[in-house]
């Protein structure tokens, strides 16, 4: 069976870091694309950032670019999003999700359960 | 980016109901859709991908249709436990997107 579970997220002021992690068991990791996810309060999904199997292509949503960093270690079947500069709008449940190939271009099946990030002073 | 505009944002149904959600993508993406179903309190659950396939595990009274730009998803007879809320999402240009949702309430 396929599990993702999240972890590192938490409350944390303005300005400053957090890093998620995503571990992976019931597959093969490494033969998978990964992403990340998140959901703000009582809203939608938008999708935040996406990796390739091997890390060769890696993509990130205009509302992250330049302060989240997605990276992925096969040998240990995890996954992580290091996040800089939070502010605000950050405040989401962040998902894991799996790719159904080892390109980023997929649909996401399955998820996990998530991650609550809160940025707050 | 491709703009998703997804309705209705509410859907008041009663158990037995055929019901039908939108999913309008801004310009054509093939069939590079698909749709998830998430339950207060709980992670999206794939439903359907490239427009039309089902999931393996999903009950046949789904199903998708449309491509290009218009999408479809139908719910043939509601059940109590499809009262949830519906997302699309494209896949087929970078960024990645979802639909606002829909949420399919209990009339």
């Amino acid at each position: 069976e396929v599990q993702l579970v999240e972890s590192g997220g938490g409350l944390v002021q303005p300005g400053r870091s957090l890093r998620l992690s995503c571990a992976a068991s019931g597959f093969t990791f490494d033969d998978y694309a990964m992403h990340w996810v998140r959901q703000a309060p009582g809203k939608g999904l938008e999708w935040v950032s996406g990796i390739s199997w091997n890390s060769g292509s890696i993509g990130y949503a205009d509302s992250v670019k330049g302060r989240f960093t997605i990276s992925r270690d096969n040998a240990k079947n995890s996954l992580y999003l290091q996040m800089n500069s939070l502010r605000a709008e950050d405040t989401a449940l962040y998902y894991c999700a799996k790719g159904v190939d080892s390109s980023t271009n997929t649909w996401f099946d399955p998820w996990g359960q998530g991650t609550l990030v809160t940025v707050s002073s | 980016v491709i703009w998703m505009t997804q309705s209705p944002s509410l859907l008041s149904a009663s158990t037995g109901d055929r019901v039908t959600i939108s999913c309008r993508m801004s310009q054509g993406i093939s069939s590079y859709l698909a749709w998830y179903q998430q339950k207060p309190g709980k992670a999206p659950e794939l439903l359907i991908y490239a427009a039309s396939t089902l999931q393996s595990g999903v009950p046949s009274r789904f199903s998708g249709s449309g491509s290009g730009t218009d999408f479809t998803l139908t719910i043939s007879c509601l059940q109590s436990e499809d009262f949830a809320t519906y997302y699309c999402q494209q896949y087929y240009s970078f960024p990645w997107t979802f639909g606002q949702g829909t949420k399919v309430e209990i009339k």
